[in-house]
This record gives C-alpha cells, sequence and structure tokens, in this order.
C-alpha cells in the first residue's frame, strides 16, 4: 500500500536554530513531491520537488529530494517563532496526491 | 481575490444528520477535491473531481456523496452522520487534472457530529 511518512512528528526548538524535517515515501506512478506549511487553517505550498538532487530555496527554507532512496527533507535555517506551524509533505500520484501525517514545529523565543 | 471558499466554517450535528458542505473556486480550475483532516492522521483524501461532470472516490469515500454542480463548485455531503465523521473538511482545487501540482485550499470546515 501507498504511504507517505514524515518525521519527526513533533519538534521544539529554539530561535535561530536550523531543522530538518524528513518525508519518505513509497508510492506507485510517482510524479513528484510537495511541502507544504500549515499554520492556523489551510496549508500553503512551499515547494514542488520532481528531480533528485536538484535543491529549492526560499530564504530561510530549503528542500531537496532523492529519488533513489525515496525520501525529502526540508530545511528551515536560523528558525523564527513564525515558522511554527505543521509542515505536511505530500507525493503526487496518477490521479491523486497522498499526505503524510505533518511534523509540528514549534519555535520558541 | 477569494481563491476557494467554503461553507459552513463549523457545524455541530447529532449521530443521524445529514448536512452539505459547500466549496467554490474562482481561479477556473477544473479539478477540485475534498480532503478530510483528522490528528495523527495527516490529510486523506474524500473524492475529487478532474473535470465538470465526472468525480472519483478517493482513499476515505464511505458516508459522503459528492456532486460537481459546474466548474466552480464541488459539495460534500454527510447523509446520516456518524461520529467518526467528525474531522476538519478542507475543499481544495488545482489547475490541471488530479496528481499534476499544487493544490489550492479553502479555510476549513470543523465538523462535530455528537
Amino acid at each position: 500500500e501507498d504511504k507517505v511518512v514524515q518525521s519527526p512528528l513533533s519538534l521544539v526548538v529554539h530561535e535561530g536554530d536550523t531543522v530538518t524535517l524528513n518525508c519518505s515515501y513509497e508510492v506507485t506512478n510517482f510524479r513528484s513531491l510537495l511541502w507544504y506549511k500549515q499554520e492556523k487553517k489551510a496549508p500553503t505550498f512551499l515547494f514542488m520537488l520532481t528531480s533528485s538532487g536538484i535543491e529549492k530555496k526560499s530564504g530561510r527554507l530549503s528542500s531537496i529530494l532523492d529519488k533513489k532512496e525515496l525520501f525529502s527533507i526540508l530545511n528551515i535555517t536560523a528558525t523564527q517563532t513564525g515558522d511554527s506551524a505543521i509542515y505536511l509533505c505530500a507525493v503526487e500520484r496518477n490521479n491523486d496526491m497522498r499526505f503524510g501525517a505533518g511534523t509540528r514545529l514549534t519555535v520558541k523565543p | 481575490n477569494a481563491g476557494v471558499t467554503q461553507t459552513p466554517k463549523f457545524q455541530v450535528l447529532k449521530t443521524g444528520q445529514s448536512m452539505t458542505l459547500q466549496c467554490a473556486q474562482d481561479m477556473n480550475h477544473n479539478s477540485m477535491y475534498w480532503y478530510r483532516q483528522d490528528p495523527g492522521m495527516g490529510l486523506r483524501l474524500i473524492y475529487y473531481s478532474a473535470s465538470e461532470g465526472t468525480t472519483d472516490k478517493g482513499e476515505v469515500p464511505n458516508g459522503y456523496n459528492v456532486s460537481r454542480l459546474n466548474k466552480r463548485e464541488f459539495s460534500l455531503r454527510l447523509e446520516s452522520a456518524a461520529p467518526s465523521q467528525t474531522s476538519v473538511y478542507f475543499c481544495a482545487s488545482s489547475v490541471d487534472t488530479p496528481g499534476t501540482g499544487e493544490l489550492f485550499f479553502g479555510e476549513g470546515s470543523r465538523l462535530t457530529v455528537l
């Protein structure tokens, strides 16, 4: 059965720390992997990864995909309290998108 | 610039009651989706619609029905609500066929079934 597994499930850090969030997957008909950030309400899009080894970067956030080992990581450097959220990993297959359970990140001042 | 709009935002039902969650998008997207989100479970796909007039089951369709009324609107109906359907429901849309790009989400509808 297809699955997307995120780790850790929750993480508490202090401002300024660097964090790495993990997403591993086993899906048929893989198309791409996406990362979303969910604060209080709707998930918002961060990155879409389709090729191995190519880092996507946006400010302090970056992500990379390894299609051989079937995982992706999301890095956040110099964390801020505004980074506190649930980070969702999703894998696109034919016809739909399968989500992981999410990592709840809490950044303390 | 509304994006994806869901109503209602909150609803409390008694077991056995029925209700419909409404969703509309103004981005001219072809595909629309209904997800539910439960603690520790992530987002799970209930139903999706790749185009007007078509609907398909997702991962957890039991107990739900959907209607793609037109290109803009996609509704989710609970015919006989059960406590296991207590959840936060998200409607989403995407430009093209499912599995080909970013999803745009509504703000969610919190449903409690007593």
